[in-house]
């Protein structure tokens, strides 16, 4: 079983403060890293999926930054509004078929 | 929406039972894996099916099993359920031929064992 850790597990900031989470993983034979974005009483919802070390991702206020050499990823949110409120998971691939989910980072944003 | 559909939303079952989930996977998409999520933890991998084939299994007992229909739908069935069995079950479609793997997600069903 592979070990994805992420941090914090929890995190309350005040709209329009700027955030970022962790997502460490195995630095060995990497796949793929994803990020998602899971609302209460939805369904996950795919962020990012990250390939290549270096990669860096971007959608609107959110980003993403992948070093699979150390094996990490950070999750960078600009601005949080009360929508970004929600449960950030990242999941890891060393096969593309299976992917290891951390327990994931819980995002209040008070308005 | 990811158009990944799950049934039943919730159900409770009772030690010593057997439950069938099902899950219908987005349009155009012929891969399903299902995660199971208990409380306090990330979704732990279950199993993959590919064109009707399991393609990958995780640390799962023998009870756990599934089925994928030739419209791609899939099921999951436990049998003997245990306690430890209480959690979200997600199911996930996903394109193979697609190297990012990106995974669409249902709602998932919650199942309790008392």
């Amino acid at each position: 079983i592979l070990n994805v850790e992420q941090s914090p597990q929890s995190l309350h900031v005040q709209e329009g403060d700027s955030t970022n989470f962790t997502c460490s993983f195995p630095s060995s034979n990497f796949y793929a890293l994803h990020w998602y974005r899971w609302e209460t009483a939805k369904s996950p919802e795919a962020l990012f999926v990250m390939t290549l070390n270096g990669d860096e991702k971007k959608k609107g206020r959110i980003s993403a930054t992948l070093n699979t050499k150390e094996g990490y990823s950070y999750l960078y949110i600009k601005g949080s509004q009360p929508e970004d409120s929600a449960t950030y998971l990242c999941a890891f691939s060393n096969t593309g078929n299976q992917f290891y989910f951390g327990t994931g980072t819980s995002l209040t944003v008070i308005p | 929406e990811t158009g990944v559909t799950q049934s039943p939303t919730h159900l409770i079952k009772t030690r010593g039972q057997q439950v069938t989930l099902r899950c219908s996977s987005q349009s155009g998409h012929n891969t399903v894996s299902w995660y199971q999520q208990a409380l306090g933890q990330g979704p732990q991998f279950i199993f993959q099916y590919y064109r009707e084939e399991e393609n990958g299994r995780g640390n799962f007992p023998p009870r756990f099993s599934g089925l994928q229909f030739p419209n791609y739908s899939s099921e999951l069935n436990v049998n003997a359920l245990e306690l430890d069995d209480s959690a979200l079950y997600l199911c996930a479609s996903s394109l193979a031929a697609e190297d990012t793997g990106e995974l669409f997600f249902g709602e998932g069903s919650r199942l309790t064992v008392l």
